[in-house]
């Protein structure tokens, strides 16, 4: 069981390149969440989806799209990367009274 | 966006000291859960709590929901090398709600 997966763990972009962050849950959340941790600071919510075909903007979704493909799947996706984007990204999936699971993280610096 | 309050913000300890650490609100919350992020990992749940005034114990973990419901107390006894990390409060309003989370506690544990 490998609760929520996220790919890539590390990317390094060019200012201007595009990417889509992947995140799949096999625990059958219903709501999944886009974050983003940096130094010093706690985690931000970028993105949000509370059920499969609906999103919703976060505290900082700017500069970021997301989709929720099935329920399984919520894409994050950097449509002109930079470098006020290099953090870590955390995908989550809720699960009723016991808050979220999250996964390992995908690093990404853009230079 | 709205974060909770959580101190301290660092702490540096020696092993074997006991550590306690706070959580506070301007609003009420129904749930109350603490996280630990290991150095390069996600989030994972340490203890939730239900119920105010509710004293909830994971090994050497044991948190507490405020009766006012505006904060949540994590003490670690007896701290140990692998305490090391951040650790978050997250509240919660109502059953699968988004969660708030805390600003986050870094702990340093020396030989």
């Amino acid at each position: 069981n490998a609760g929520v997966t996220q790919t890539p763990k590390f990317q390094v972009l060019k200012t201007g390149q595009s990417m889509t962050l992947q995140c799949a849950q096999d625990m059958n959340h219903n709501s999944m969440y886009w974050y983003r941790q940096d130094p010093g600071m706690g985690l931000r919510l970028i993105y949000y989806s509370a059920s499969e075909g609906t999103t919703d903007k976060g505290e900082v979704p700017n500069g970021y799209n997301v989709s929720r493909l099935n329920k399984r799947e919520f894409s994050l996706r950097l449509e002109s990367a930079a470098p006020s984007q290099t953090s870590v990204y955390f995908c989550a999936g809720e699960q009723g009274n016991y808050g979220y699971t999250f996964g390992s993280g995908t690093r990404l610096t853009v230079v | 966006g709205q974060q909770l309050n959580q101190s301290p913000q660092s702490m540096f300890i020696q092993e074997g000291e006991d550590v306690s650490m706070n959580c506070t609100s301007s609003s009420i919350f129904n749930t109350w859960l603490w996280y630990k992020q290991d150095p390069g990992e996600g989030p994972v749940l340490l203890i939730a709590l239900y119920k105010a005034g509710e004293l909830t114990s994971n090994g050497r973990l044991t948190a507490q929901f405020g009766i006012t419901r505006k904060d949540s107390f994590l003490n670690i006894s007896a701290s140990i090398p692998s305490d090391v990390g951040i650790y978050f409060c997250a509240g919660q309003v109502a059953f699968a709600s988004k969660l708030t989370f805390g600003t986050g506690t870094r702990l340093q544990v020396t030989l």
